[in-house]
């Protein structure tokens, strides 16, 4: 079936450096994209989305990139602090369907001094 | 404003017990999604309401899973009866349109 996917499980990165977390999907129809950070014990929140009509979105530290063409997505973090230490997920959906988000396994950044 | 409420916390049932899980959404939201999420593991659809009426509830095993949003704010998952397998957070979210917004969800252990 469709599905959602995450190149690396875990990520190891210095406290300053910036991190990047890869995410495949397969679905050709999704057309919103959305990255969510998760501490433990805690519900996923919110970092970043982009629908399918932008290559790149920015905020704050963050950017997404969506590349349509090899169905890929990523998130980069600027400038890593260990606040940023978390899984994060990233999901897809499609507007027609009512933004029921499918989530990937999850990415664990580990940000160290 | 305020988030996504869910209670309790955390639960532990044994097997063949039921459970109910509540949620108030972020006011005004109309879409309220349950998902279930195992250890280690993205968190899984379950049902998707707009309004107090049920979108999408393919992925909600209904032989032992309800779930209810009667007035179209909170909302009700009960699990009757439970098994090992359904040990899990399930957290609730809300929206109106994107993004969803999550609760901090319920743990739930089953013995």
């Amino acid at each position: 079936g469709e599905s959602v996917g995450l190149h690396l499980p875990t990520l190891s990165v210095q406290e300053g450096d910036n991190s990047i977390i890869n995410c495949a999907y397969s679905n050709s129809a999704s057309d919103y994209f959305i990255w969510y950070k998760q501490e433990s014990g805690k519900g996923p929140q919110f970092i970043i989305d982009i629908r399918s009509n932008m290559d790149k979105r920015q905020g704050q530290r963050v950017t997404v990139l969506l590349n349509k063409t090899v169905k890929h997505l990523s998130l980069q973090i600027a400038a890593t602090q260990p606040g940023d230490s978390a899984v994060y997920f990233c999901a897809e959906a499609r507007s027609n369907s009512g933004y029921a988000l499918n989530f990937g396994k999850g990415t664990s950044l580990l940000v160290t001094p | 404003e305020a988030g996504v409420a869910q209670s309790p916390r955390y639960k532990i049932i044994e097997k063949r017990q039921s459970v109910a899980f509540w949620c108030n959404p972020i006011s005004g939201h109309a879409t309220l999604y349950w998902y279930q999420q195992i250890l280690g593991q993205g968190p899984k659809l379950l049902i998707q309401f707009q309004n107090n009426g049920v979108v999408d509830d393919s992925q909600l095993p209904k032989d032992r899973f309800s779930a209810e949003r009667l007035k179209g704010v909170d909302s009700t998952l009960k699990i009757q009866p439970a098994k090992l397998e359904d040990s899990a957070v399930y957290l609730c979210a809300s929206s109106l349109g994107t993004p969803l917004h999550f609760g901090n969800g319920t743990r739930l252990t089953v013995t």
